[in-house]
C-alpha cells in the first residue's frame, strides 16, 4: 500500500547530540512537509520541499534542518538537541498538481526524547 | 499566529451519543479540513469543505462550514469507543499548493 513512513518510530539522543530523522513515502507526491508536536499541542509546521525547492517557516529555529536528496525522501537533521526539542515529529506528503484537494498525507510519527 | 482554535478541549460521551467539536478561523480560507489523531500516531485526514460548500458528508461525519462567522463544527454520529481520539480543523488559505494551519484540537473520549 502506498504510504508515508518514518524512522525510527521512536528515538532517544543526547542533550547537544546530533540526530536525524527520517520519512520516505512510496505516494510520489511532490511536496513533503515537516512538523512538530508537543504534547496536547496542534502540530506546528516546521519547513517544507515543493519538489526540490525549500520553504523554511519563519520561527523555525537554526538548529533544524532538511535534506530532501529525491522525491521519496526526505531527512530532519537536529544540529543540537535541547530538552525543548522533545517532541513528537510528523512527517506528511501533498500533491496539489495531481488533484483538486489539499489533503496531506502523514506518517505515524517519531517520538524524540532528549535526555 | 494560531489560524484554527476548538472548542471544546475536551470532550467525554457515551458510545451512540453525538459528538460535536467546533472551529473558528480568523482569516479567509479556501478550505478547511479535519483530521483525527489517534495517541501517539500521525494525523489522518477526515473530510475537507471548500469555503463555497455549506455542508458535507462522509459516513457518520457531517462537517459544516459558516464563512461569515469564520467557523466550522464536526458532527459525529452514533459515537463508538473507537472514535476515542484528538480532533483537529485546519486551514488552507488557497487552492493547490497551500500549508495547513492547525487548531488546537478536540480531544473525544468516548465511553463504552
Amino acid at each position: 500500500d502506498a504510504m508515508v513512513i518514518q524512522n525510527p518510530r521512536y528515538q532517544v539522543t543526547q542533550f547537544g547530540k546530533p540526530v536525524t530523522l527520517s520519512c520516505s513515502q512510496t505516494l510520489n507526491h511532490n511536496v513533503m512537509y515537516w512538523y512538530q508536536q508537543k504534547s496536547s499541542q496542534a502540530p506546528k509546521l516546521l519547513f517544507h520541499y515543493y519538489d526540490k525547492d525549500f520553504n523554511n517557516e519563519a520561527d523555525t529555529p537554526d538548529n533544524f534542518q532538511s535534506r530532501r536528496p529525491n522525491t521519496s525522501f526526505c531527512f530532519l537533521d537536529i544540529r543540537s538537541p535541547g530538552l525543548g526539542d522533545a517532541a513528537m515529529y510528523l512527517c506528511a506528503t501533498s500533491s496539489p498538481m495531481r488533484g483538486p484537494t489539499d489533503t496531506q498525507y502523514f506518517g505515524p510519527g517519531t517520538r524524540l526524547t532528549v535526555l | 499566529s494560531q489560524q484554527g482554535e476548538e472548542d471544546p478541549q475536551a470532550l467525554s460521551i457515551q458510545e451512540g451519543e453525538n459528538a460535536t467539536m467546533n472551529c473558528s478561523y480568523k482569516t479567509s480560507i479556501n478550505n478547511l479540513q479535519w483530521y483525527r489523531q489517534n495517541s501517539g500516531r500521525g494525523l489522518v485526514h477526515l473530510i475537507l469543505i471548500r469555503s463555497n460548500e455549506r455542508e458535507k458528508h462522509s459516513g457518520r461525519l457531517r462537517v459544516t462550514l459558516d464563512t461569515s462567522k469564520k467557523s466550522s463544527s464536526l458532527l459525529i454520529t452514533a459515537s463508538r469507543a473507537a472514535d476515542t481520539a484528538s480532533y483537529f480543523c485546519a486551514t488552507a488559505a488557497t487552492s493547490g499548493y497551500s500549508t495547513l494551519t492547525f487548531g488546537k484540537g478536540t480531544m473525544l473520549l468516548v465511553s463504552p
